[in-house]
């Protein structure tokens, strides 16, 4: 079946520093991927998201890049803020059309300041 | 901005006892999902809901899980017979058409 997974399961940076997340995704029909941020407590929250024609797209202080050649989706924060602290996950869908997330383990980004 | 509400945001049960757990989408969303996410783990899909049926679900989603759009704003999980696996957290997700699904805060259920 599918799956989608995180290269690692904690990310320590320091505030100001640029931190980049990582995830590997199984399905190569897989055509649509997002990053959430989830807050402890909360339900997951959009950050940014790619189509697989692209291979990259800017947020405000975030970029995601995709890689399909080795299915590999990163996110890149810049400037990281303490607000920032969460855990991030992946998701990747077949269809841009209402299809099921299928979501990464999660990455918990910690930023000292 | 619009969001997507749930309630209650804890639900504490005893084990074989039924839940609906509430979730009022973005109202002028089309697609309408649940996810769980047990203690620690990754955000698993339940079921999608779309046209007033289910248009896919999941292994979790078995005999014991419904879901209703009982109106034209909330749409319910159903737990019939709860057990202490399925203490978790639940989120509901609506979706217009196409791009993010935006999700709720969470239910969280304990099962005793």
């Amino acid at each position: 079946g599918e799956s989608v997974g995180l290269h690692l399961p904690t990310l320590s940076v320091q505030e100001g520093d640029n931190s980049i997340i990582n995830c590997a995704y199984s399905n190569s029909a897989s055509d649509y991927f997002i990053w959430y941020k989830q807050e402890s407590g909360k339900g997951p929250q959009f950050i940014i998201d790619i189509r697989s024609n692209m291979d990259k797209r800017q947020g405000q202080r975030v970029t995601v890049l995709l890689n399909k050649t080795v299915k590999h989706l990163s996110l890149q924060i810049a400037a990281t803020q303490p607000g920032d602290s969460a855990v991030y996950f992946c998701a990747a869908q077949k269809d841009n059309q209402g299809g099921k997330l299928i979501f990464g383990q999660g990455t918990e980004l910690s930023v000292k300041p | 901005e619009p969001e997507v509400t749930q309630t209650p945001s804890h639900q504490v049960t005893q084990m074989g006892q039924e839940v609906i757990l509430r979730c009022v989408p973005i109202s002028n969303h089309l697609y309408f999902y649940w996810y769980r996410q047990i203690l620690g783990q990754k955000v698993e899909f339940l079921v999608s809901f779309y046209n007033n049926e289910i248009s896919e679900k999941s292994e979790i989603f078995d005999d014991q899980f419904s879901v209703e759009r009982p109106d034209g704003s909330n749409f319910t999980l159903k737990i019939r017979s709860t057990k202490l696996e399925d203490s978790a957290m639940y989120f509901c997700a609506s979706l217009w058409q196409d791009g993010e699904q935006f999700f709720g805060p969470g239910t969280r259920l304990t099962v005793l």
